[in-house]
This record gives structure tokens, sequence and C-alpha cells, in this order.
């Protein structure tokens, strides 16, 4: 294990609540990311980080924000839970030595909002 | 839009035989391609990559083919075995970090 953990694993929320999923990296790698993984639709990028306190959109981001305030900790928040957010939550890193490396990927965390 | 595609959601095959799973892209300035293996409750994982300036990529029963000019890539995996049970993403980027993902294909392989 690459030392990246992602926190709750499993989470049930109501519809209009806010929820924050955590990701927690132990490599020190520069670059995290926050993907869904949908049936049909595969692994879709909500938003990543490139720094501390820098971050950027992917291509599904309405409805999420994040934050990154330490190299170690990124946080994705659903500011209000909607039922299509409702998915599996995958949090990975990179090293910044070149795209060979791909990505590490966390354990995930599933999302059901009712 | 759908820059990275697996038009077969799933795959079955027997223990032994070759396993070929495909993947179309779109976007010709895609110059690094990923594979990825997942089991059910885990988050994906590396298996194989190649470079655009290469054409074909070997690591123990996987191989990797690329074909540029039909923009499309395979992965190969021989022989198959049952614990290759899984599904498997292809992953492209344009030389950068951001990677864009494929809709996945679950192979069974069968005892």
């Amino acid at each position: 294990d690459a030392g990246i953990t992602q926190s709750p694993r499993h989470k049930v929320t109501e519809t209009g609540t806010p929820v924050t999923l955590r990701c927690h990296q132990t490599e020190n790698h520069r670059y995290m990311y926050w993907y869904r993984q949908d049936p049909g639709h595969g692994l879709r990028l909500i938003h990543y980080s490139y720094g501390v306190k820098d971050t950027d959109k992917g291509e599904v981001s309405d409805g999420y924000s994040v934050s990154r305030s330490k190299t170690e900790d990124f946080l994705l928040t659903l500011e209000s839970a909607t039922s299509s957010q409702t998915s599996v939550y995958f949090c990975a890193i990179s090293e910044s030595r070149g795209p060979v490396y791909g990505y590490t990927f966390g354990s995930g965390t599933r999302l059901t909002v009712v | 839009d759908q820059q990275v595609k697996q038009n077969s959601p799933s795959l079955s095959v027997q223990e032994g035989r070759i396993s070929i799973l495909n993947c179309d892209y779109t976007n010709s300035m895609f110059d690094y391609f990923l594979w990825y293996k997942k089991y059910p409750a885990e988050g994906p994982t590396f298996l194989i990559s190649i470079s655009s300036i290469k054409d074909k990529n070997e690591d123990g029963r996987f191989t990797v083919f690329l074909n540029k000019s039909a923009k499309h890539l395979s992965l190969h995996i021989v022989p198959s075995q049952p614990g290759d049970s899984a599904v498997y993403f292809c992953a492209a980027t344009a030389g950068t970090y951001k990677y864009i993902f494929g809709t996945g294909t679950r192979l069974k392989v069968l005892a």
C-alpha cells in the first residue's frame, strides 16, 4: 500500500446535507485527485490539486469543492448533497516525475445520498 | 464526449486462453496510455503502460499494443488466470498528470 487512506469508507447521508470526504497521503506526492466511479461512466475527474492551496476543476466539478491546506490532506466537500452524487469516490496521488507512473489510488469511499 | 472508450462492458474467457481487452480514443494529442485493474471494494491498481513512441510493451503475461493510426490500444493477457477476473480501465493523458479514463471492461476468467 502506497500510504494513501480515505475516510470514511462508507457514508449514508440525507439530501441537502453537507458532506466532507478526506484523503490522506504519507508519500509527500505533489499531485492529488478526486474521481468518482459510476456504472457506464468509468472514472471521472472531479477536482485535482497540484500543490498546497493550488486546485483546479475536473470534468464533473459542479456541486463539489475541495481544499488542500497541507501536502498530505485533500478534502472533497459536497456543499448540499443530492441523490446524483451517490457514487464511489476515489482519491489518487501521483509523483511529479512524469506520467509514466500514473496514479496510486485509495480504496474508495462509498457515498449514498438518500 | 467520451475521449476514451471501452466498448465491451464485459468479457468471459476460459482459463489458460488469451484475454484481449480493447480501448479506443479520439484525442490525437494523447501520448501516454495506462491500464488499471480493479477488484471489488478496492481502488484501481496500475497494471501496465505504453508511450506513444512505442507500439508494444510487455510485462510478464500482460502485453499492451498501441495502433496510433487507428487510435486503438489493446491489452492481451496470456494465459488468463481466475485471479485476473476484475474490471480493467484504460486511461490516457496528453503530457499532463490528468488522465482520462475509459468506462471499464469486466473480465471474467472461467476455471
